[in-house]
């Protein structure tokens, strides 16, 4: 057990609805990764929070979007569903480097969404 | 750009045989460099990590990984292949002033008996 939890597990929706994934760090980590993880474009890195703040954006929709709360839980949201949203997302959770280095992060069990 | 590149994307090896995964890092600064194993229908777990201090890590489950700067490779090791090894492994690489962490496009490990 990694620390990181993850809801739901499971998740299917129809196209062009909007769905919410949560994650909840280890305790005492200040940085949360979003990652999306399908067969043709492998783990892709979505977007950092750092302590409730954007840290680091990758290839992220204009339709995601994600957000960091005070008490350090993040929440994925997407909208607009499409069948190629269909994936496994993955969130993660570090410490967050004081001198801007990371340390290795610790990853969740996923949310399978799938978009029929 | 921060960029690994992992060679193969699927590799066979014997049981009890020696294991090799290749992984090649792009970088303009020293790199944190990690492998993370994601066994079917799970997360990812850390293997092992490289932060600048000995070039060779030993990670969990009898793997361990060399960093070479001359080569710029950060390859995985395991002396003798065990069937609970087959798994997808995944190479990834973190930067000083970003912190977010860069994965290749994986390896799937697969153990013959």
């Amino acid at each position: 057990d990694s620390g990181v939890t993850q809801t739901p597990k499971h998740l299917i929706t129809a196209t062009g609805q909007r769905v919410t994934l949560r994650c909840s760090p280890r305790s005492g980590d200040l940085s949360v990764y979003w990652y999306q993880q399908s067969l043709d474009q492998g783990l892709q890195f979505l977007i950092q929070y750092y302590n409730g703040e954007e840290r680091a954006k990758g290839n992220i929709l204009e339709r995601f979007s994600a957000q960091q709360f005070p008490d350090l839980h993040s929440e994925l949201n997407l909208s607009s569903l499409e069948l190629g949203d269909s994936a496994l997302y993955f969130c993660a959770s570090s410490v967050g480097g004081t001198d801007g280095r990371t340390t290795e992060a610790f990853f969740g069990q996923g949310t399978r969404l799938t978009v029929v | 750009a921060q960029s690994v590149t992992q060679l193969g994307s699927h590799v066979s090896v014997s049981e009890g045989a020696l294991v090799l995964l290749r992984c090649n890092y792009s970088s303009s600064v020293p790199p944190y460099l990690f492998w993370y194993v994601q066994y079917p229908n799970q997360g990812l777990q850390l293997l092992l990590k490289y932060t600048s201090a000995a070039t060779l890590v030993k990670g969990i489950n009898g793997f361990e990984a060399e960093f070479k700067k001359s080569e710029t490779s950060f390859h995985l090791t395991k002396p003798s292949a065990h069937m609970s090894d087959a798994a997808e492994y995944f190479c990834a690489v973190s930067m000083n002033r970003d912190d977010k962490i860069i994965f290749g496009k994986g390896t799937r490990l697969h153990i013959l008996p």
